[in-house]
């Protein structure tokens, strides 16, 4: 079964410094999207991305963050300075059309700042 | 606006036992609902879907939930816990365009007692 891959499965980063998330959506899916979950908190929406564009964006992805497909098949997901309020679970996730059902996520990616 | 609650961050059943996992919504349309389960170390798989058919969705592993309108509740049950099914839970909510990303609940963690 096709799968949403994301890199590095843990990332720990200093203050200040700048991360690269990545991830590899399905291939024929058009709609990416990113997600954080702090610990203990909920699963929290940060951007979606279509057609090379951002499509909406929350609150919480303010200038800092920035979301490239550089190449056709990775997503990548920056943060320029890191916080320690930073640190958390990043979801990326994936589906083939519009319809709210065809979610793929991948298996996340741990930050922690320190 | 919509969100999700889910009563119980953590809940502990016999192998065996009934499982309920609660979940409450609000959504000012039509909600599509879900529910996505993470095992260790892995990403959010889906596990069922209502989308405005039948009110009651069954789903994989054996788990159901009942779409019930006067409550605003979309309630997880599984008839008897197995020891594989210790993991995080998710309650999500969107509606019906596709175009409004999902709404995460905090997760109910699923603790399964031999």
């Amino acid at each position: 079964e096709p799968e949403v891959t994301q890199t590095p499965s843990h990332q720990v980063t200093q203050m200040g410094q700048e991360v690269i998330l990545r991830c590899v959506p399905i291939s024929n899916h058009l709609y990416f999207y990113w997600y954080r979950q702090i610990l203990g908190q909920k699963v929290e929406f940060l951007v979606s991305f279509y057609n090379n564009e951002i499509s909406e964006k929350s609150e919480i992805f303010d200038d800092q963050f920035s979301v490239e497909r550089p190449d056709g098949s990775n997503f990548t997901l920056k943060i320029r300075s890191t916080k320690l309020e930073d640190s958390a679970m990043y979801f990326c996730a994936s589906k083939r059309d519009i319809l709210n059902y065809g979610y793929t996520f991948g298996s996340g990616t741990r930050l922690t700042v320190v | 606006a919509q969100s999700v609650t889910q009563l119980g961050s953590h809940v502990s059943v016999s192998e065996g036992a009934l499982v309920l996992l609660r979940c409450n919504y609000s959504s000012s349309v039509p909600p599509y609902l879900f529910w996505y389960v993470q095992y260790p170390n892995q990403g959010l798989q889906l596990l069922l879907k209502y989308t405005s058919a039948a009110t009651l969705v069954k789903g994989i592993n054996g788990f159901e939930a009942e779409f019930k309108k006067s409550e605003t509740s979309f309630h997880l049950t599984k008839p008897s816990a197995h020891m594989s099914d210790a993991a995080e839970y998710f309650c999500a909510v969107s509606d019906k365009s596709g175009n409004t990303p999902l709404v995460f609940g905090k997760g109910t963690r699923l603790s399964v007692i031999a």
